[in-house]
């Protein structure tokens, strides 16, 4: 079962828009949330990152927001750019597991100029 | 550069065939992973190790080994590759913060 989902296997946006990629998640004990961006033929980088204890964290042009009542999170792009297209993962850290990271399966980003 | 090495970047092999990978980190990072990804799959954690000689099983383990002799190094074997087992393997290690995770640049591997 999984317990890290992102629905929405890809997205397009426009160059200058906002780009919002969600995640779901079903174990309320994950302590912390992640992103990670991957491009073709390289591995996964981390973008940002936010506490189960705060609901908002930006860093630029990103920020992460956090529902936890909706065990729900999101990332916004603004503005989006052409380079921003990537895949984007969602990743969760469980609290017994050694704090291993569990990630959703991905969205693809498109950002046409 | 979070500092992580493996090796080989790409490798096709027999099914049946033993296969070794291999993930050197120069951070001095006591955790080290092994991700898989696949299509539809996105990453799924193969084993961890949370020190020397002290490793312990992920999401997809089965038919899948590891090593951890020196801090720097973990190895992923294959004791016996089948074609599902066509993947990209990533290595990564877990960051000074203890939170985020640094990954490799990813093994290619074929199984024909």
């Amino acid at each position: 079962d999984q317990q890290v989902k992102q629905n929405s296997p890809s997205l397009s946006v426009q160059e200058g828009r906002i780009s919002i990629l969600n995640c779901d998640y079903t174990n309320s004990m994950f302590d912390y949330f992640l992103w990670y961006k991957k491009y073709p033929a390289e591995g996964p980088t981390f973008l940002i990152s936010i506490s189960s204890i705060k609901d908002k964290n930006e860093d630029g042009r990103f920020t992460v927001f956090l529902n936890k009542s909706a065990k729900h999170l999101s990332l916004h792009i603004v503005p989006s750019q052409p380079g921003d297209s990537a895949v984007y993962f969602c990743a969760a850290r469980g609290w017994g597991s050694q704090g291993n990271l569990i990630f959703g399966k991905g969205t693809k980003l498109s950002v046409k100029p | 550069d979070a500092g992580i090495t493996q090796s080989p970047r790409h490798k096709v092999t027999e099914t049946g065939t033993p296969v070794t990978l291999r993930c050197h980190q120069t951070e001095n990072h006591r955790y080290m992973y092994w991700y898989r990804q696949d299509p539809g799959h996105g990453l799924r954690l193969i084993h961890y190790s949370y020190g020397v000689k002290d490793t312990d099983k992920g999401e997809v383990s089965d038919g899948y080994s590891v090593s951890r002799s020196k801090t720097e190094d973990f190895l992923l074997t294959l004791e016996s590759a089948t074609s599902s087992q066509t993947s990209v393997y990533f290595c990564a290690i877990r960051g000074a913060s203890d939170t985020e995770a640094f990954f490799g640049q990813g093994t290619r591997l074929t199984v024909v």
